[in-house]
């Protein structure tokens, strides 16, 4: 597939576990983004990384958030000791980035819904 | 800092009709850029359309339409002749136009929720 994928699509788990969300971004695509989409917001911006580090984590909401992102690729976004108000669709997506006036558009994944109860 | 307002929560249209969704921005960059993304019931948000700030002509693809207008910091999305499978979330979003650490940071409206009835 030449998408953002993510997994799982949908996850159900209880108050205080941990869960961890996937994202496979676009093959050659240096860039990737996390978002949350809780029920009637927009997409709030959660993390963004560059390779495998993370420039810009000023979104995570708290301290029970982590991301990571290893070989350029593939990153997890971890959430622990879940909340009910964790629930949401978690966005993933992924651009080229370059630097002057290019501008890269992200591209999304299909999504993951958290559901804690 | 940015902000993207979409007044319109829910709309709800008969098929065929004309509906705009509007989108008010605020930035205090000179050079930005705007979007309009679709949300359909997948799930998937799909791009359909980005403009720069210095160009303010209209666009035109199909039944949508854009009307971009600085002078009211607003970038309006019209469908013409709504058909069902328009049903959908729509966001419009913006980003500055420089690199910030490294990217060009999205900030989103809240999306308006568009039923088109047959």
């Amino acid at each position: 597939g030449a998408g953002v994928s993510q997994s799982p699509s949908n996850k159900v788990t209880e108050k205080g576990k941990d869960v961890e969300l996937r994202c496979d971004p676009i093959s050659g695509h240096t860039a990737l983004y996390w978002y949350r989409q809780s029920l009637g917001q927009g997409l709030e911006f959660l993390i963004y990384f560059q390779g495998n580090s993370a420039p810009d984590k000023s979104g995570l909401p708290s301290d029970r958030f982590s991301a990571e992102r290893t070989g350029g690729s593939v990153s997890t976004l971890t959430i622990q000791r879940t909340q009910q108000e964790d629930s949401a669709v978690y966005l993933c997506a992924s651009s080229l980035v370059a630097g002057g006036s290019t501008y890269n558009e992200q591209f999304f994944g299909p999504g993951t819904r958290l559901t804690v109860l | 800092a940015q902000k993207v307002t979409q007044a319109q929560t829910e709309i709800s249209v008969v098929e065929k009709e004309d509906v705009t969704l509007d989108c008010v921005y605020e930035t205090r960059d000179t050079t930005y850029y705007l979007f309009w993304y679709k949300q359909p019931p997948s799930g998937e948000l799909v791009f359909l359309i980005r403009r720069n700030s210095f160009d303010e002509q209209n666009e035109i693809s199909g039944r949508y339409s854009w009307n971009f207008q600085k002078s009211t910091s607003s970038f309006n999305f019209t469908i013409t002749a709504s058909q069902v499978v328009d049903s959908a979330v729509y966001f419009c979003a913006l980003s500055e136009a420089h690199l910030s650490g490294g990217y060009q940071k999205v900030t989103f409206g809240i999306g308006t929720k568009l039923q088109v009835i047959p």
